[in-house]
């Protein structure tokens, strides 16, 4: 079965703090992709990463920054430097070939940052 | 502009009347997929079609139909057998080609109230 784990109910910081939302995922398949998306306050998914489980190069995109660990079953994402515009909520995804590429999502992370 | 598009935004229902939700994308995707999202939850799948004239129950199919005539469109009829429809739906389509490899991306969804 697959599953996603995000312990992180909600989050809040003050702006320029650096924030981490983690996620652990659960599949006996080799083959998968890990997602995440954030929801900001207007309810559309916004699609922010894609990540295949053969690679496991962490990735930096300006202030966000992804860390993807096989061994413990982790895609960890930080913001640097949050800001006031990162408030949403934060959802990691899976999906397998076996499962039909279907997304899993976890609960979701609700990111407060406070000016 | 290519995209997802869904209607109504809100939505009301009376118990015992059966609604249809809109979801259309000029994407030229093959695939949609129709999500629920509770307060406090992640997205469950609830119906997809990986193409036209076909489709599958996700996780969560009683009480929804869907159809799928044209590549571009994708409804979702809530029906009065839906126990608790009170929710935010979610519309998504991915590509089938390798560089994407099944990226779902979202439409601004539907919040479905039942008076």
């Amino acid at each position: 079965a697959q599953k996603v784990t995000q312990a992180q109910t909600e989050i809040s910081v003050v702006e320029k703090e650096d924030v981490t939302l983690d996620c652990v995922y659960e599949t006996r398949d080799t083959t998968y992709y890990l997602f995440w998306y954030k929801q900001p306050p207007s309810g559309e998914l916004v699609f922010l990463i894609r990540r295949n489980s053969f690679d496991e190069q962490n990735e930096i995109s300006g202030r966000y920054s992804w860390n993807f660990q096989k061994s413990t079953s982790s895609f960890n994402f930080t913001i640097t430097a949050s800001q006031v515009v990162d408030s949403a909520v934060y959802f990691c995804a899976l999906s397998v070939m076996e499962y039909g590429n279907k997304l899993v999502f976890g609960a979701g992370t609700i990111l407060r940052v406070k000016s | 502009d290519g995209g997802i598009t869904q209607s109504p935004k809100y939505l009301f229902r009376k118990e015992g009347q059966n609604v249809t939700l809109s979801c259309e994308q000029n994407l030229n995707h093959d695939a949609m997929y129709w999500y629920r999202q509770d307060p406090g939850q992640g997205l469950r799948l609830i119906y997809y079609s990986q193409i036209v004239n076909d489709f599958q129950k996700g996780d969560i199919a009683e009480g929804y139909s869907v159809s799928r005539e044209k590549k571009e469109s994708f409804p979702l009829t809530v029906t009065s057998a839906q126990k608790n429809p009170t929710a935010f739906y979610l519309c998504a389509s991915s590509s089938r080609d390798s560089q994407s490899s099944d990226t779902q991306y979202f439409g601004p969804g539907t919040r479905l109230t039942v008076l």
